[in-house]
């Protein structure tokens, strides 16, 4: 089936070590999006790539980065993680962004949950 | 900037009756809008998607009406099962901007 991919669903990681969460998608779709989710809370966008072009969210902090080496894969980087940075990471794709051209669902991967020690 | 509210008391029902979501929100009416289901620890599955131009949108047991005078759409399950107990997610879009703003969810139980 083709689907979002994860790994690792669980990631500890030391305050101020550099992480990197992972995302594929068997989908082929033209836009990956990254989400940070805390408990009880919306899903917050960080950035999103259209095919190449990488568009960032003005409020996200410059402690995250995010690297698209070809349409499959996605990952997100965490340079120096701190104690707030604990949390669901959400990757999710699109056949496109929507607006006029069209109005596409997003499909979500089961998270990478984020602990910070 | 636009505000989504949805209802952040959980909402307890009993099993065979309907339940019923409410996403309001402030500002601009949006192009369209999604219903997302997300159980705990899983990331958000997507349910049913209604444009601003459109009253309502029924799937199987699932209706959602838009409202843009009340700004308001409700998400409707009928018949409601145990097993439809989760966390029930609106997300707007608009043109502007170019991305889907999520609501904080509602959770949902629905006991036998």
């Amino acid at each position: 089936d083709a689907m979002v991919i994860q790994n690792p669903r669980y990631q500890v990681t030391q305050f101020g070590k550099p992480v990197t969460l992972s995302c594929s998608q068997t989908l082929n779709h033209n836009v990956m999006y990254w989400y940070q989710q805390k408990s009880s809370q919306a899903p917050k966008l960080l950035f999103h790539y259209y095919d190449k072009d990488f568009n960032n969210e003005a409020d996200t902090p410059d402690n995250f980065q995010s690297r698209r080496p070809n349409t499959s894969f996605c990952f997100l980087d965490i340079r120096s993680p701190g104690l707030g940075d604990a949390a669901m990471y959400l990757c999710a794709t699109s056949r496109d962004r929507g607006g006029t051209v069209g109005s596409y669902e997003q499909y979500f991967g089961p998270g990478t949950r984020l602990t910070v020690t | 900037s636009q505000k989504i509210e949805q209802n952040s008391e959980a909402l307890n029902i009993q099993e065979g009756k309907t339940a019923t979501l409410t996403c309001n929100y402030t500002n601009y009416s949006p192009a369209y809008l999604q219903w997302y289901r997300q159980d705990p620890g899983r990331g958000p599955v997507f349910l049913l998607l209604i444009r601003e131009n459109e009253k309502e949108k029924r799937k199987e047991r699932l209706k959602v009406t838009f409202d843009t005078t009340l700004k308001q759409s409700l998400f409707h399950i009928t018949a409601s099962q145990p097993a439809d107990s989760a966390t029930y997610l609106c997300a707007l879009y608009y043109n502007q901007g170019g991305k889907l703003i999520f609501g904080q969810g509602t959770e949902l139980s629905v006991k036998p």
